[in-house]
Parts: C-alpha cells; sequence; structure tokens
C-alpha cells in the first residue's frame, strides 16, 4: 500500500500565486522528503525534514511536518512557470536503515505565465 | 560535477532479448538503488545495494538481477525481459541507506515488444 499519498493531484495556479501540496503517510518514519520530477525526467531532491523538527524553509520552499497527524505539507511562495512540475513526498520508515524510500504519487504542478 | 549516470537513456527490445541497464555515480555513495515508475502505480523499489557486494531485493524484485562489483557501479540486468517490464527506470544513490537524500539519475525508457 502507499506510505505516501499526495493531495490534491493536479493543481493548477497563475504565476505569482502559492502553491500548497499535502502529504500523508501511515507509519512512522525517521524523515519525510520532497522531490520534483519534470516530465519524464530524474527526481531531483527539495528538501529533506527529519522527525522531530516541525517546519523547514529553503528558498521559496516551506514544508511542515506533523508527525502526530502522519501529515506533510510543501508551500511553494510566488510560483514560476519554471516550478511546473510533479513533486513528490517519501518516506522511509522508522529504524530502517534500507534507504528504501516509499513515493507517493504526486501532485501534477502546473503554473500558468 | 555530482551526478547519477545512466545508460541507454532510451532503449526498444524484443522479448526475450537480454539486456542491461548501466548506473555510475561519482559521489563515493555507498547506497545505490533501483526504481520503476508506472503510471498510476508510482515509483516501486527494484533492488538497491547497501555497499560493494551487498545487494537485496525491494519491492518488485522479480524478473532482474543486480551487482554490485565496485562501488560507482550498479548495472541492472534483465535477463529475459517481457513486455510487463516496459517502464522508467531509475537509478538512485546516497551517502548511505540512513535518512539522506538520494539522487537520482536521468531515467532509461524501456519498452519491451
Amino acid at each position: 500500500s502507499q506510505q505516501g499519498e499526495e493531495d490534491p493531484q493536479a493543481l493548477s495556479i497563475q504565476e505569482g500565486e502559492n502553491a500548497t501540496m499535502n502529504c500523508s503517510y501511515k507509519t512512522s518514519i525517521n524523515n519525510l522528503q520532497w522531490y520534483r520530477q519534470n516530465s519524464g525526467r530524474g527526481l531531483v531532491h527539495l528538501i529533506l525534514i527529519r522527525s522531530n523538527e516541525r517546519e523547514k524553509h529553503s528558498g521559496r520552499l516551506r514544508v511542515t511536518l506533523d508527525t502526530s497527524k502522519k501529515s506533510s505539507s510543501l508551500l511553494i511562495t510566488a510560483s514560476r512557470a519554471a516550478d511546473t512540475a510533479s513533486y513528490f513526498c517519501a518516506t522511509d520508515r522508522v529504524w530502517s536503515n534500507t534507504g528504501k524510500l516509499i513515493f507517493g504519487q504526486g501532485t501534477t504542478l502546473q503554473v500558468k505565465p | 560535477e555530482a551526478q547519477v549516470t545512466q545508460n541507454p537513456r532510451y532503449l526498444i527490445t524484443v522479448t526475450g532479448k537480454k539486456l542491461t541497464v548501466t548506473c555510475s555515480q561519482n559521489m563515493n555513495h555507498e547506497y545505490m538503488s533501483w526504481y520503476r515508475q508506472d503510471p498510476g502505480l508510482g515509483l516501486r523499489q527494484i533492488y538497491y545495494s547497501m555497499n560493494v557486494e551487498v545487494t537485496d531485493k525491494g519491492d518488485v524484485p522479480e524478473g532482474y538481477k543486480v551487482s554490485r562489483k565496485e562501488k560507482r557501479n550498479f548495472p541492472l540486468i534483465l535477463e529475459s525481459p517481457s513486455p510487463n517490464q516496459t517502464s522508467l527506470y531509475f537509478c538512485a544513490s546516497s551517502y548511505t541507506g540512513e535518512s539522506y537524500e538520494q539522487y537520482f539519475g536521468p531515467g532509461t525508457r524501456l519498452t519491451v515488444t
């Protein structure tokens, strides 16, 4: 079963607006990561938040983590057309050292110029 | 430049014809992994390797083999490809298997007819 599930599946906004994507997961984790994938290309790591962190920032990205609700959100502020991509959350499992990441289905973001 | 490379990027082959997809990383990472990405199923781990000569199955290992003779290389072998192995394949690496971001290759799009 999917560990991470993103919501919404698709999001369309105008350039300059903020985009918020949510991720829910099922089991306890060591960390949660967000990746971006441009159409048909490799995934690019955006940000990693550890289970003892609640919020993290990186440039225009803001990630929150609520371990009690087993959920995370990714906020992209002042979006640009170049942010058009699919965004995936990925989780590991607590006490796991297999490096296995479990990916959600992703949110497809379209930013219109 | 730190990177994960895969070859070939595109491959069309016929059922039963053995093939190898190469993966190489130049970051001295201990951990390497193979994923396949399919519409509606997301990314699923095929095999992973914690270090040289240490490999283990992921979620969907059937029909695949791997080897890790050198730290930098982690080839994926399809001994007898079948049409259900038509997919987009990604190699990834990270410093270790524990709680680190993973670096992904550009992907190999494989079609088996």
